[in-house]
């Protein structure tokens, strides 16, 4: 079965106070990993997708990079407007759904 | 804002109900998930829909069901309910059926008293 797993489950961090977000996955023939952002009371927001090990992607201060057991999620000098929930998913070929992690909930104070 | 739809925001009932989740999908999207977020299980995929057909099913429990209709909108059915379907239900759509990019609405929470 695949899995998924975040760590840690709460990160407190001060303004500008760089770190990093973990999700480890065991999934057969991985198609693509995603990270999704959620608020309290909304839906997932999505952010990024890896395809494959070494790749890349950031957007502001968010950068996602994925090897082939894991992918990290790097905040560099957070801002309040950053604190939310950060959900991994993966999907594999052949399968259309997302299965997702627990999450990250980031909280950052001003 | 996502452009999914989703009603009512609120639901609350009793043990035993059925109740009618509805989302509107993305203008142009063909496919609809539903996923259920509850605080000890997460988000966990139910079933997923594209162009009115079933493709896929998850941890879906036989009170449940789903159907997208012909405008494709779907509905979420959830019958006999219990304590435990306490729970916030997301909808979400894609372009097309493998597209991983999924927009979600805002979702409903069921309170099952």
């Amino acid at each position: 079965e695949d899995q998924v797993t975040q760590s840690p489950e709460a990160l407190r961090l001060q303004e500008g106070e760089s770190s990093s977000l973990n999700c480890s996955y065991t999934v057969s023939g991985l198609r693509g990993l995603f990270w999704y952002r959620q608020d309290p009371g909304k839906g997932p927001e999505f952010l990024f997708t890896l395809y494959s090990a070494g790749e890349e992607k950031e957007k502001e201060r968010l950068k996602a990079t994925l090897t082939k057991k894991e992918s990290f999620l790097h905040i560099t000098a957070p801002k309040p407007e950053d604190s939310a929930t950060y959900l991994c998913a993966v999907q594999v070929y052949g399968d259309y759904k997302l299965s997702f992690g627990a999450g990250t909930t980031v909280t950052v104070r001003a | 804002d996502s452009g999914v739809t989703q009603t009512p925001k609120h639901l609350i009932t009793a043990t035993g109900q059925r109740v009618t989740l509805r989302c509107s999908p993305r203008s142009g999207d063909l496919s609809v998930y539903w996923y259920q977020q509850s605080l000890d299980q997460g988000l966990q995929f139910l079933i997923q829909y594209y162009n009115g057909e079933e493709r896929a099913k998850g941890n879906i429990l036989e009170r449940f069901s789903a159907q997208q209709f012909p405008d494709l909108h779907s509905e979420l059915n959830l019958s006999s309910l219990e304590l435990g379907d306490s729970a916030l239900y997301f909808c979400a759509s894609s372009r097309d059926r493998s597209d991983e990019k999924l927009f979600f609405g805002s979702g409903t929470q069921l309170s099952v008293l």
